[in-house]
C-alpha cells in the first residue's frame, strides 16, 4: 500500500522567503513522486516529478524537490517566493503495482506583501 | 499534443435532480481515467477509475455512477443528487502501462446542490 502525508495544511510566508513544503511518503517498492499546484478553480497541474534518476529534481516557476530515501520525503521548496506561487500544493505517489495515484491533502501556500 | 476536456465549468443543481459530467481525452488511446472529488480542506478523494472501456471500479460507495461508453470518454452520473455531493470535480487521466508519468487534469466542475 501507498501513502503520502503532508504536514501543514497551511504554510505562510513572507515574499522573498524561503518557501517549505513538505511531504512524506510510505512505499513498499520504490515509489514515483510527484507534486502539482492548483489554482483557485483550476485543474491540478504537474511543478515536478521524481522517477528514480537524480534525487534532486527541478521544476517549473522555480521549485525543486529532493528524494529523501532515508527519510521517506520528498519536500518541495523555493528560495524566493513570490506573490504568484500562493495556491494549493499537492504531493502525490504511484508506487508498485497501483495505476492509481495517491494524494496528500494538499498544502494552502500564503503569500504575504 | 494530449488534451482534456470537461465540462460544464460551473454547475447548479437542486436536490433530487440528475447529474452528468462529461470528460473527453484527445491526443492518445487506452488511458487510465480518474474522477476525483475535492471537498474545501478535504484534498483530493477518489471516486472512480477506469482502465478501459466498460471497465469502472468504485473507490466510495455513494449516490454516484461512471461509465465510459467510449475508450476516451468518461461519465459521472448520479440519478438523483444529494447536498453533500457539492464539491469540486477533477476528471484526470494517465497512461495506462506506465507508472513514472503524471497524471493530467482537467478545469474542473464546481458543482453546487441546492
Amino acid at each position: 500500500a501507498q501513502s503520502v502525508t503532508q504536514l501543514g495544511s497551511h504554510v505562510s510566508v513572507s515574499e522573498g522567503a524561503l518557501v517549505l513544503l513538505r511531504c512524506n511518503y510510505s512505499s513498499s517498492v520504490p515509489p514515483y513522486l510527484f507534486w502539482y499546484v492548483q489554482y483557485p478553480n483550476q485543474g491540478l497541474q504537474l511543478l515536478l516529478k521524481y522517477t528514480s534518476a537524480a534525487t534532486l529534481v527541478k521544476g517549473i516557476n522555480g521549485f525543486e524537490a529532493e528524494f529523501k530515501k532515508s527519510e521517506t520525503s520528498f519536500h518541495l521548496t523555493k528560495p524566493s517566493a513570490h506573490m504568484s506561487d500562493a495556491a494549493e500544493y499537492f504531493c502525490a505517489v504511484t508506487s508498485g503495482g497501483s495505476y492509481i495515484p495517491t494524494f496528500g491533502r494538499g498544502t494552502s501556500l500564503i503569500v504575504h506583501p | 499534443s494530449q488534451t482534456i476536456h470537461q465540462w460544464p465549468a460551473t454547475l447548479v443543481q437542486p436536490v433530487g435532480s440528475p447529474l452528468s459530467l462529461e470528460c473527453t481525452v484527445e491526443g492518445t488511446s487506452n488511458p487510465n481515467l480518474y474522477w476525483y472529488r475535492q471537498a474545501a480542506g478535504r484534498g483530493l478523494q477518489l471516486l472512480f477509475y477506469s482502465v478501459g472501456i466498460g471497465q469502472i471500479s468504485s473507490e466510495v460507495p455513494q449516490n454516484l455512477s461512471a461509465s465510459r461508453p467510449q475508450d476516451r470518454q468518461f461519465i459521472l452520473s448520479s440519478k438523483k443528487l444529494l447536498l453533500s455531493d457539492s464539491g469540486f470535480y477533477l476528471c484526470a487521466w494517465r497512461r495506462l502501462d506506465t507508472l513514472n508519468t503524471e497524471a493530467f487534469f482537467g478545469q474542473g466542475t464546481r458543482l453546487t446542490v441546492v
